[in-house]
């Protein structure tokens, strides 16, 4: 079973390029979504997923696009990208991520994204 | 920003030696989950506690959750060399949105 697959693993920018973080899964889960981790920020949530055609901001959303056209892929689109995005990418999935319904989340093996 | 703190952010722990991080929401959760993340990897889920009092144990870890809902605990016995990491909380807050706190770095002193 692969779980929750994410490449690339690791990626270099210009500042300014352009590019999409893959995410899929292949557990049917509803619930998906991207963080990003910052030495002593733990992870930020950038947006979510609870079902394909459905999306929504979390935390820190500016600068990112996503969609969500089939159940198992979660792509992360980088508009423009600047240095303040250099970080660690983790997309992950979970059966249900509704409040009270909330259930365990899977963690892909993370993008070390580099702007420069 | 963050809804759910997490104290202390760094810990050095003496191999053998026990050691207690803590969570801290600002509002009552529905439930609350623990995940580890060994250094260049991802995070990886524990537990999830749901009942107000609630105690569960895995091996040398005992998890807790409050009475009010609003933290929790994750406490080792004899650390051990594969007890280093960071450990995270998560709680559900809002719009189905999961929210994690900056995480508990461990380091074990062989």
């Amino acid at each position: 079973n692969a779980g929750v697959t994410q490449t690339p693993k690791f990626q270099v920018l210009k500042t300014g390029q352009s590019m999409t973080l893959q995410c899929a899964q292949d557990m049917n889960h509803e619930y998906m979504s991207w963080y990003r981790q910052d030495p002593g920020m733990g992870l930020r949530l950038i947006h979510y997923s609870v079902g394909a055609g459905i999306t929504d901001q979390g935390e820190v959303p500016n600068g990112y696009n996503v969609s969500r056209s089939t159940t198992e892929d979660f792509p992360l689109r980088l508009l423009s990208a600047a240095p303040s995005q250099t970080s660690v990418y983790f997309c992950a999935s979970s059966y249900s991520g509704l409040g009270a319904r909330s259930t365990e989340a899977f963690f892909g093996q993370g993008t070390r994204l580099t702007v420069v | 920003g963050q809804q759910v703190m997490q104290i202390p952010q760094y810990q050095h722990v003496q191999e053998g030696e026990d050691f207690t991080t803590y969570c801290n929401s600002s509002t009552t959760l529905s439930n609350i989950q623990w995940y580890k993340q060994r250094p260049g990897g991802h995070p990886v889920f524990l537990i999830q506690l749901v009942k107000s009092g609630e105690v569960k144990k895995q091996k040398r870890l005992t998890f807790q959750f409050g009475e009010a809902k609003k933290n929790s605990s994750l406490h080792i016995t004899a650390t051990q060399t594969t007890d280093v990491g960071t450990y995270f909380c998560a709680g559900p807050y809002g719009n189905n949105r999961l929210a994690f706190g900056k995480g508990n770095q461990v380091v074990v002193i062989p």
